[in-house]
């Protein structure tokens, strides 16, 4: 199973450009990488997947390497309302028990 | 609205006490799960299940059960066999076609 490893946390300013990095060394070929966001008291929610290279849509960015190793979540011109915990995932689909989550990454926004 | 809801939001159990956790799902997903959060730590498959009747052991089943008889429903007993069950569960869902999960909102488990 690939294991995933992030920061535990990180402050960032409103307006500012901020960048998380996963690292799941031991990736699977046909796994795929997902975040999620997550806010106190509710269930994460998905925010972009990609399988390599990069990944936009209109709230982030994923870029992955040609390797594969890791992953670096972009989120662009971050808000208060971007302060939460940001999940890495690694796995298959249509295999439950082959999804690992990350600890996650706390993201502070500070005004 | 569709989407997946937990209840209760907040649940104590007794000492030796078995205790019921609801999911229910209207997206017409086939695969559920059951998660577990600890602090500090990251989510942890408890249970899956693929189809109706049908489910999985993840990497932490010891004190848990499970049932899967309608689509829409997916419910996590903790029984008293699990020694440690305070924590935040969370119930997912996924289509076969999608790639991703939808979370519900969350139990917290306390032990009295």
């Amino acid at each position: 199973l690939a294991k995933t490893t992030q920061p535990i946390s990180m402050d960032s300013y409103e307006g500012q450009e901020v960048n998380i990095t996963c690292s799941h060394n031991n990736i699977a070929t046909n796994d795929y990488i997902t975040w999620y966001q997550r806010f106190p008291s509710q269930g994460p929610r998905f925010i972009i997947q990609g399988y390599k290279t990069k990944v936009t849509n209109e709230v982030a960015s994923l870029f992955i390497p040609a390797d594969r190793k890791s992953s670096t979540l972009s989120l662009p011109r971050v808000s208060l309302s971007d302060t939460a915990v940001y999940y890495c995932l690694v796995g298959q689909w249509g295999y439950g028990n082959k999804l690992v989550f990350g600890a996650g990454t706390i993201l502070r926004v500070k005004s | 609205d569709g989407g997946i809801t937990q209840s209760p939001k907040y649940l104590f159990r007794k000492e030796g006490q078995n205790v019921t956790l609801s999911c229910e799902q209207n997206l017409n997903h086939d695969a559920m799960y059951w998660y577990r959060q600890d602090p500090g730590q990251g989510l942890r498959l408890i249970y899956y299940s693929q189809i109706v009747n049908d489910f999985q052991k993840g990497d932490i089943a010891e004190g848990y059960s499970v049932s899967r008889e309608k689509k829409e429903s997916f419910p996590l007993t903790v029984t008293s066999a699990q020694k440690n069950p305070t924590a935040f569960y969370l119930c997912a869902s996924s289509s076969t076609s999608a790639e991703k999960l939808f979370f519900g909102s969350g139990t917290q488990l306390s032990v009295l």
